[in-house]
């Protein structure tokens, strides 16, 4: 069975860090492109991040270039998403979702972590 | 980026219905739109990708259809357990992959 679980959550002053983990099992990691994906009530669903199998490829939504960096180590069978320089408006919650299809749609997600950026 | 717009926002249902939602892309997105369904208080599951496959284990009560900018989601006969609210998502032009609003179902 395909298990996705995000730790590394909670409350965080403006401007500092945060690392999320996502720890994957039931498949075999290194074959499958990761994302992560944020939610909250107002924006709704927005992709974050992915990365390629190896590691080799990652992207960005623009919003978060230079300040977020997505990793996965696949000895591990884990990705994770440093998040620097927290702003308010990254409060939400981060799902871990794996890519179905090359370049494509999530097949697997998460429970969620949630972030929440306030002093 | 390309813009994922959905109609409409919500729906009153009834067990039983068929329902129809649509999704609509800022620019031509070929087939590679996925649908999915959220529950509340779970994460969201794939239910449709490329247009109209049905993922692993989905009812064929759900079908999607479409291509280009246009794209449908049906439930031909509406389960109390389909209740949820469902996103849309285009994965033809990334980064970045971008959602829709999403569609709520709601009971009458």
């Amino acid at each position: 069975e395909v298990q996705l679980v995000e730790s590394g959550g909670g409350l965080v002053q403006p401007g500092r860090s945060l690392k999320l983990s996502c720890a994957a099992s039931g498949f075999t990691f290194s074959n499958y492109g990761m994302a992560w994906v944020r939610q909250t009530p107002t924006k709704g669903l927005e992709w974050v991040a992915s990365i390629s199998t190896g590691g080799g490829n990652t992207y960005y939504r623009d919003s978060v270039k230079g300040r977020f960096t997505i990793s996965r180590d696949n000895a591990k069978n884990t990705q994770y998403l440093q998040m620097d320089s927290l702003r308010s408006e990254d409060t939400a919650t981060y799902y871990c979702a794996r890519h179905g299809g090359y370049g494509g749609y999530l097949d697997y997600w998460g429970q969620g972590v949630m972030v929440t950026v306030s002093s | 980026d390309i813009v994922m717009t959905q109609s409409p926002t919500s729906m009153s249902i009834s067990v039983g219905d068929r329902v129809t939602m649509n999704c609509k892309a800022s620019q031509n997105v070929g087939s590679n739109v996925d649908w999915y369904q959220q529950k509340t208080g779970q994460s969201p599951k794939l239910l449709i990708y490329k247009a109209s496959n049905r993922y692993t284990g989905v009812p064929d009560r759900f079908t999607g259809s479409g291509s280009g900018t246009d794209f449908t989601f049906t439930i031909s006969n509406m389960q109390a357990e389909d209740l949820a609210v469902y996103y849309c998502m285009q994965s033809n032009s990334y980064p970045p992959w971008t959602f829709g609003g999403g569609t709520k179902l709601e009971l009458k």
